[in-house]
């Protein structure tokens, strides 16, 4: 079935850049997103893109899709402890309803 | 402000009690969805709504129920049958046909004693 896997761990130094990857199997994603989780809370869309970019910036996030190889990434520069959170890439399935969602990757930033 | 709700924010139930988890928004989305959140699995879906009055099963809908009356409210049942109810609950709503980006509640945490 459709599946959205990421590494679970990453720790970087503040003021470094962050990559958080993740890879999913439904090449027929319209939409692909990356959702930040503060601890205790909900989920918050960061960014997305749309199947047909390759690169999407936003500030200090920048967005890669790799639709050869199903391979999206996050990178965040200048981190920041503030940045310190659960970020769950995401995928809406082929139907354009039901998002299937990663494990989420913790990102701790050391000061 | 527009938003999502949830109550309350911690859940506390003896083994073999029902027990129903509110979700609310005024955001006018039509969908609303229900997930259930353990460490290191991500969310999983449980029941999802795409409009008042219907509803559909998501991928671990044993042992869970709701009902959507109103456009507004979608609210959870955990039933005694739901083998390990101990988790974080999130509900979500949408307005498809854009980028289906989904608004997320607080979140309740259900512990089961």
């Amino acid at each position: 079935g459709e599946d959205v896997e990421q590494s679970l761990f990453l720790s970087v130094r503040e003021g470094d850049s962050s990559v958080i990857n993740c890879t999913y199997t439904d090449s027929s994603s319209t939409y692909l997103y990356w959702y930040k989780q503060e601890p205790g809370a909900g989920l918050q869309l960061l960014t997305y893109i749309f199947s047909n970019m390759d690169m999407k910036q936003d500030q200090r996030l920048t967005v890669l899709l790799n639709k050869k190889d199903k391979h999206l990434s996050l990178r965040i520069a200048d981190t920041q402890t503030g940045d310190s959170a659960i970020y769950f890439c995401a995928g809406l399935n082929t139907g354009g309803f039901k998002t299937i969602f990663g494990a989420g990757t913790r990102l701790f930033v050391k000061a | 402000d527009g938003g999502i709700t949830q109550s309350p924010k911690y859940l506390f139930r003896k083994e073999g009690q029902n027990v129903t988890l509110s979700c609310e928004q005024n955001l006018n989305h039509d969908a609303m969805y229900w997930y259930r959140q353990d460490p290191g699995q991500g969310l999983r879906l449980i029941y999802y709504s795409q409009i008042v009055n219907d509803f559909q099963k998501g991928d671990i809908a044993e042992g869970y129920s709701v009902s959507r009356e109103k456009k507004e409210s979608f609210p959870l049942t955990v039933t005694s049958a739901q083998k390990n109810p101990t988790a974080f609950y999130l509900c979500a709503s949408s307005m498809p046909g854009q980028n289906n980006e989904q608004f997320f509640g607080p979140g309740t945490r259900l512990t089961v004693l």
